[in-house]
């Protein structure tokens, strides 16, 4: 069965910089692209951004574009999230995702999420 | 100011049919498919329907999904109380080239 579980969360001081990262297990990772999705406190979700599954291709959201940099490990079967200059508004739980078979926005399974919290 | 638009809320009492609609335009919904999720309270989001109108397995064909043109509704009959959720459809957005989501439904069960 397909499982992710994120790690690297925690309180961060604004425009200071974090490294999330997503380990997939119980399917075969290289095989499929990757996302990371966000959820600020009581708000809706947000998509962030989308890795295609060799790596060589990435989208971001406006909001993070030039700040947050994904990238993933195959060898490893791990997706990262590298953020940088970190406000306020980047307070929410991230939770990467796989994308299902069927278009960029199917995803078929989430991690539990991590929370990140920028406060100074 | 979500790209895909739905109502903030919806409700109806047990047994009853409820729709959700979302509104996009022609660079997202016009001309991709739609996926919608379900989060229940202090639960991560699961998939409840994709490509439109399809259901993975598991899910109760109490719900469905529809698409029209720049529009898409998903609609859950026979209510529950369990079916208290938030509810959020998505798409890709050809213009933005990435996945746009709707700002939610918080669906209650009255």
């Amino acid at each position: 069965e397909e499982h992710l579980l994120e790690s690297g969360g925690g309180s961060v001081q604004p425009g200071g910089s974090l490294r999330l990262s997503c380990a997939a297990s119980g399917f075969t990772f290289s095989d499929y692209a990757m996302n990371w999705v966000r959820q600020a406190p009581g708000k809706g979700l947000e998509w962030v951004s989308t890795i295609t599954n060799g790596g060589g291709t990435t989208y971001y959201a406006d909001s993070v574009r030039g700040r947050f940099i994904i990238s993933r490990d195959n060898s490893k079967d791990t997706l990262f999230l590298q953020m940088s200059s970190l406000t306020a508004e980047d307070t929410a739980v991230y939770y990467c995702a796989k994308r299902g078979a069927n278009s960029w926005s199917h995803f078929d399974y989430w991690g539990q999420g991590t929370l990140v919290t920028v406060s100074s | 100011q979500s790209v895909l638009t739905q109502p903030p809320s919806a409700s109806g009492t047990p047994g009853q049919r409820v729709t959700i609609s979302c509104s996009g335009s022609s660079s997202n919904i016009g001309t991709n498919t739609v996926n919608w999720y379900q989060q229940l309270p202090g639960t991560t989001p699961k998939v409840l329907i994709y490509r439109n109108d399809q259901r993975p397995s598991g899910v109760t064909d109490r719900f469905s999904g529809s698409k029209s043109g720049t529009s898409a509704s998903l609609a859950i009959s026979g209510l529950q109380s369990e079916d208290e959720a938030d509810y959020y459809c998505a798409g890709w957005d050809d213009s933005l080239n990435g996945v746009v989501f709707g700002g939610g439904t918080k669906l209650t069960v009255l």
